[in-house]
């Protein structure tokens, strides 16, 4: 089965401070690496994906995120970090079966932004 | 497109009640997830259709718990009797074939 592991269930970054926020999967084949945003009281919102085609992924409000297959990670980044990036941060990874794309998520990560 | 649309976004009700939640799912969409998150738990998938069909009920944590899915317009998931560890905000997600899910707003239940 594959897992999803986030490091840092909690990341604080000052207004205009790099956001980085880590991802390490395990898969047996290569995978599907996906990351979502939860802003609060809200469903998940995708925010990027890598389906094997270009490791540098660029996503919507200015997060990208880079698949390294030797570190077995996704991490997710952003040069500056703006007041309305305060969400939680969701990997994932999918595995196919019967027609569906199943997706196994990590715990999260709830990014703050100080001002 | 206006989304996945769930109902209702919260339901308030007492231990031993009925609860339904409803999920329309985005047309074209073929394959239905039911998803359940809490603090302590995270994101649970529950169980998932693909054309209408359940594919994988290991998720659904009991007997109490059921989901159907009669078309491909409408689905729902049961609980009776609830109870208050049920409480939680459970997610209906849609996708087509093998690409992203989207996510709904969510139905908040709280089981007193």
């Amino acid at each position: 089965a594959q897992s999803v592991t986030q490091l840092g269930s909690h990341v604080s970054v000052s207004e205009g401070a790099l956001v980085l926020l880590r991802c390490n999967y395990s898969s047996s084949v290569p995978p599907y690496l996906f990351w979502y945003v939860q802003y609060p009281n809200q469903g998940l919102q995708l925010l990027l994906k890598y389906t094997s085609a270009a490791t540098l992924v660029k996503g919507i409000n200015g997060f990208e995120a880079e698949f390294k297959k030797s570190e077995t990670s996704f991490h997710l980044t952003k040069p500056s970090a703006h007041m309305s990036d305060a969400a939680e941060y969701f990997c994932a990874v999918s595995e196919s079966g019967a027609g569906s794309y199943q997706l196994t998520f990590g715990k999260g990560t709830k990014l703050s932004v100080i001002p | 497109d206006a989304g996945v649309i769930q109902s209702p976004r919260h339901e308030v009700t007492e231990m031993g009640q009925e609860v339904t939640l409803r999920c329309k799912p985005i047309s074209g969409h073929n394959s239905l997830f039911w998803y359940r998150q809490t603090m302590m738990r995270g994101l649970e998938l529950l169980i998932y259709f693909n054309n209408n069909v359940p594919i994988d009920d290991s998720g659904m944590p009991e007997d109490r718990f059921s989901a159907k899915m009669p078309n491909a317009s409408f689905s729902t998931l049961k609980i009776q009797p609830s109870e208050p560890r049920d409480s939680a905000v459970y997610f209906c997600a849609t996708q087509p074939d093998q690409e992203t899910q989207y996510f709904g707003p969510g139905t908040r239940l709280l089981v007193l």
